[in-house]
Parts: structure tokens; C-alpha cells; sequence
């Protein structure tokens, strides 16, 4: 079975600043997909960023960056000049491949972003 | 293009009575999946239905119970509510549900409360 680890208590980071968020997973397979969503206090879950087990770079989306270690099993989210807006839940997930591909997701990890 | 619609967004039922959440998924996908979400337990996988079939399941209860009409909208029921019901149901919606890059849509969800 696979499973998510976020560990960091509620994080906060200064607003321009460089924060980085951690998430450890663990599973058997070898193709597997992770995920990071922000869940402002509305509710809704918002795709960030996704990287694949086979995936060789990290994966980058605006200022949202993935920094991949697979032999570690970490799949950190770094996300440069954090900006008010960015003050959230943020969740580390994980998708396999086939019949049991549903979402598996971490605790959480909640960010406060100070002006 | 539309995103994923949940409603009712706010719930208020007594125990013993029984409930149904509906999710509109984004046009076009076939797959809807359910999500419960408590500040003890974090984010919890209900149960898929793709092309109306129920594909996997998490480990709940039978008193929980999902379909999925040929439009692709999804209902969930939850019967004799319980206290530890309460939370917020989360639905998602996919294009497909076998692969490990699957992205996830999600709706604002529904706040169910039980008194």
C-alpha cells in the first residue's frame, strides 16, 4: 500500500521569500505519479504541479518547482517568492498506475504567508 | 469551460437521517471520485465510479454508497448518519482513472455537518 508523509508543523515564511514545503512517500511500484495541491479556505483543492516516477527533471510550473530525490522516496514543493495569496493547505498526493489508481493523499501542511 | 459542481456547498442533518451529495463533473470525463475530509483523519478516498461502474472503494462503511448516471454525474449517499460524519465531501473529476498522471479536478465541496 502506498502512503504520504508531511510532517512539518504549520509553516510560516516571510512574503518574497523561498519556502519549501516536505512530503516522503513510500511504495512498492515503480510507476507512480505525485502531486501537490493548495486548498485555500474555500475548500476546493487546486492542482499545482506533478512529477512522474520516470521523470528525470524536476518539474517546474511558474513558481511552483518539485524537487524530485526518488532514492530518497522525497518529493519536496518549493515555491519562490511566496506572495499573501499563496497562504494555505497544501497536500502532497500520490497516484499508481492501474485498477487501485485512486489519490492517496498526505496530512497536510499549512502555510501562512506574513506581509 | 465549466469546472466541477458540488452541491448542496453547506449540509445540516441530525443523526439516524440519511443524505445525498451530488457531483457535476467538468464535460467530458468519465470519472468521478469521492473524498472525505476531517481535521483527524485528513483526506480519505470514498470510492471511483468510471463510465457508471463503481472501480474501486475505500475502506468504509456500508453506509456509504455512491452512482454515477450515464451523463457522468455522480450521487452520494450516506444513510444513518453518525456524528463522525461530519466533514467536508470532496468530489473529483477525470478524464480517464488508470494512469499515474492523471490530474484531478476538484469541486468546493460539500460541508456536511450532523447534529
Amino acid at each position: 500500500a502506498q502512503k504520504i508523509t508531511q510532517t512539518q508543523p504549520g509553516m510560516f515564511v516571510q512574503e518574497k521569500e523561498a519556502v519549501t514545503l516536505d512530503c516522503t512517500y513510500d511504495t512498492s511500484d515503480q510507476s507512480y505519479g505525485l502531486f501537490w495541491y493548495k486548498q485555500p479556505s474555500s475548500g476546493e483543492m487546486i492542482f499545482l504541479i506533478y512529477q512522474g516516477s520516470y521523470d528525470e527533471q524536476n518539474a517546474t510550473e511558474g513558481r511552483y518547482s518539485l524537487n524530485f530525490q526518488k532514492a530518497r522516496k522525497s518529493a519536496n514543493l518549493v515555491i519562490s517568492a511566496s506572495q499573501l495569496g499563496d497562504s494555505a493547505m497544501y497536500f502532497c498526493a500520490m497516484r499508481l498506475t492501474g485498477a487501485n489508481s485512486k489519490l492517496t493523499f498526505g496530512k497536510g501542511i499549512t502555510l501562512s504567508v506574513r506581509p | 469551460k465549466a469546472g466541477v459542481t458540488q452541491t448542496p456547498r453547506y449540509l445540516i442533518k441530525t443523526r439516524g437521517q440519511q443524505v445525498t451529495l451530488s457531483c457535476s463533473p467538468i464535460s467530458g470525463h468519465r470519472s468521478v471520485s469521492w473524498y472525505q475530509q476531517t481535521p483527524g483523519q485528513g483526506l480519505q478516498f470514498l470510492f471511483e465510479y468510471f463510465s457508471e461502474t463503481q472501480r474501486n472503494k475505500g475502506n468504509f462503511p456500508g453506509r456509504f454508497s455512491g452512482r454515477q448516471f450515464s451523463n457522468s454525474r455522480s450521487e452520494m449517499n450516506v444513510s444513518t448518519l453518525e456524528l463522525g460524519d461530519s466533514a467536508l465531501y470532496l468530489c473529483a473529476s477525470s478524464l480517464v482513472s488508470d494512469r499515474m498522471n492523471t490530474e484531478a479536478f476538484f469541486g468546493q465541496g460539500t460541508r456536511l455537518t450532523v447534529v
